[in-house]
This record gives structure tokens, sequence and C-alpha cells, in this order.
């Protein structure tokens, strides 16, 4: 019965590919977001998305794409890793906008090679 | 939204009272005070939030000073699980953006 939950825990990739991290929660928000916490663990936030509208998005590279089939799911997709991506990703969710309280998931390791 | 302050690390005995402190001294009318942890290798885990007066949960209680420019995170009896890094986030009524900074690493001796 976990909330938020992702796949992988761990990714380890080679420079140039592609990869997707999912994310799924069962709380029934209506916001989910991505965070990347790097090596020196500073969180920040990168998107969210709220009934399947991108409300937030930070200056990212465009490599990056969030992806979400319903508000139970917000995909991650980096192409062309580079060796800079390497970080934990967090996703969260939020019953709605404002100051409500988000819920984290175990969050993602990748690395790059 | 407001930056917040907070030591770069603290002990505490288990069993005693932890007091964490958190300066926002340019928090607006309506912004919130948030406390979230992060316990090693796992997720930010919300604990509290409050805006104005004071607040307590199963978890923590939340001071907040009378001028809203400092609060203060107070975990009764803390314990060997509670080491954690615990982040204070200023956060405005209209902003999903939850701006974490460097936090307080507390670490809970026997």
């Amino acid at each position: 019965d976990t909330a938020v939950s992702q796949t992988p825990k761990y990714l380890v990739t080679q420079m140039g590919n592609d990869k997707s991290i999912k994310c799924e929660q069962n709380l029934g928000h209506d916001t989910m977001y991505w965070y990347k916490q790097d090596s020196k663990k500073f969180l920040k936030i990168m998107f969210s998305y709220n009934n399947k509208e991108l409300i937030i998005n930070e200056t990212v590279p465009n490599r990056f794409s969030p992806k979400s089939p319903d508000k139970a799911h917000l995909n991650l997709h980096i192409n062309s890793l580079e060796l800079g991506d390497s970080a934990v990703y967090f996703c969260a969710s939020s019953p709605g906008t404002a100051t409500d309280t988000q819920y984290f998931g175990p969050g993602t390791r990748l690395t790059v090679l | 939204d407001a930056k917040t302050t907070q030591p770069p690390s603290m002990d505490c005995a288990e069993g005693r009272a932890a007091n964490l402190p958190c300066n926002h001294s340019t928090i607006s009318g309506n912004e919130y005070v948030y406390w979230y942890r992060q316990i090693h290798s796992q997720g930010p885990q919300y604990i509290i939030h409050g805006l104005k007066n004071n607040e307590t949960n199963e978890m923590a209680s939340l001071i907040i000073t009378e001028d809203r420019k400092s609060s203060t995170l107070i975990l009764p009896h803390a314990t060997l699980r509670d080491t954690a890094v615990y982040y204070c986030i200023v956060r405005g009524y209209n902003n999903n953006d939850m701006r974490f900074g460097a936090g307080t690493r507390l670490t809970v001796k026997p």
C-alpha cells in the first residue's frame, strides 16, 4: 500500500542513452512533482503536473520531459544522458496546489557513466 | 519565497527534546512555515506546518514567534530513528515550489 512509488530504485547507464523513471501515487492526489537531489544534497524542483497540465517548469534542459498518462502517474524521460545528470530523483504528490502537503517517493538513484 | 537559515548540524541525547531553530526574517504575511526531514537514502518526509499559531501533531510541535521571523521545531522525545536532515521551508499560498535549503543534520546519540 505504498503511497508514492518509483521505479527503478537504481539506474546505471552510459552517457548518451535515453532512460525513463516511473512514478505512481495511489493517494488520489491531483498534483505530482519531480525533484532532483544532487551530490551536495540540495533538493530542487524540476516539474509539477496538475490535471495533466504542466504548471511548473524550472530551467531544466529540454532533454528532460515529464509525461503524465493519467493523474496517478508522472514519468520522467531523459534523453541523451550526461554525466551531470547523475543524482537522486524524487517524485512527490499533493492533493492540489497551493500549500498542500507534498508526499515524496523513495527516490531513484541515477548514475551516468 | 522567503529564504530560511538553519544551523548545519545539531546533536541531541536520546530521550531528550530536540529543538531545531529556523530563521525566516523576510517571511511575508501569506507564507507558511513547513518542516520536512530526510532520513538517509529515503525521500523527504512531511513533519508539520503552520502559519501563525503554534502547531502540534503526533510527530512534533512547531513554535512560531509572534513576529513570525523565526520558528522552532520540537521533537519532544528524540529517538535514534529521528537522526536525519531537517528542512525548514517557507512557502507562499499560491506557490507549489518547495525550495529546500541545506537543512540541519540532527544526530541523536544514545
